[in-house]
């Protein structure tokens, strides 16, 4: 079974500029979540997608934004890019089969896209 | 604010030793803590979780102990192999916050022979 592809792998912007990342789950699971890892601030949650609609979102700026599709593949992008916004982003995704409530599934993560900003 | 904070940034253990890892968290409404174990250019792996109505679980080589008076985690690591070098972080979650975690900033943990 395959796990959590994430692309493109590594990229490389320049400020001001916007950048679309990828993320297919696992196979057959519906709740994907997305996170931001840079040595700073360490692992920060981003937002989270289930059946695409957005259930959860963390403390980010509205350049930050997601979707997810019918096949439960989901992107995110961030526009005007900062040089703060060079991490690792990783995706995520569960078995959750209900919309509301109760605590996290096993989250399967991804091997992260690596922004660098110039 | 949130926050889930580990005591020490880096752990050097020899092969066959214990490791103890150790996380605070600030928040007494989180009922769910997980161990995730992150290695060079990879993502997260999950090793162990624990909840609330739990002081202590056990897995393969792993134990999870839960202090929720003093609101800490801490993961320990039977015979240290060189295959658990990596960062490990701990995380919290909270009834209803689904798929949401809150995580530690990371003790990495290098096993020398």
């Amino acid at each position: 079974k395959a796990g959590v592809t994430q692309t493109p792998r590594y990229l490389i912007k320049t400020r001001g500029q916007q950048v679309t990342l990828s993320c297919s789950p696992i196979s057959g699971h519906r709740s994907v979540s997305w996170y931001q890892q840079t040595p700073g601030q360490g692992l920060q949650f981003l937002f989270e997608y289930f059946s695409e609609t957005q259930r959860n979102k963390g403390n980010f700026p509205g350049r930050f934004s997601g979707r997810q599709f019918s096949n439960s593949r989901s992107e995110m992008n961030v526009s005007t890019l900062e040089l703060g916004d060079s991490a690792l982003y990783l995706c995520a995704s569960s078995l959750r089969s209900n919309w509301r409530g109760g605590n996290t599934g096993e989250l399967f993560f991804g091997e992260g896209s690596r922004l660098t900003v110039l | 604010g949130e926050s889930v904070g580990l005591h020490l940034p880096t752990l050097s253990v020899q092969e066959g030793d214990n490791s103890i890892i150790n996380c605070a968290y600030s928040n007494s409404a989180s009922d769910y803590f997980i161990w995730y174990k992150q290695e060079s250019g990879k993502g997260p792996q999950f090793i162990i979780d624990i909840r609330s109505n739990m002081d202590k679980r056990q897995g393969q080589r792993v134990t999870v102990l839960l202090n929720k008076t003093v609101k800490h985690l801490s993961l320990q690591i039977a015979a240290t192999q060189p295959g658990d070098s990596a960062v490990y972080f701990c995380a919290e979650n909270r009834f209803g916050d689904t798929d949401k975690l809150i995580f530690g900033t990371g003790t990495r943990l290098q096993v020398f022979p």
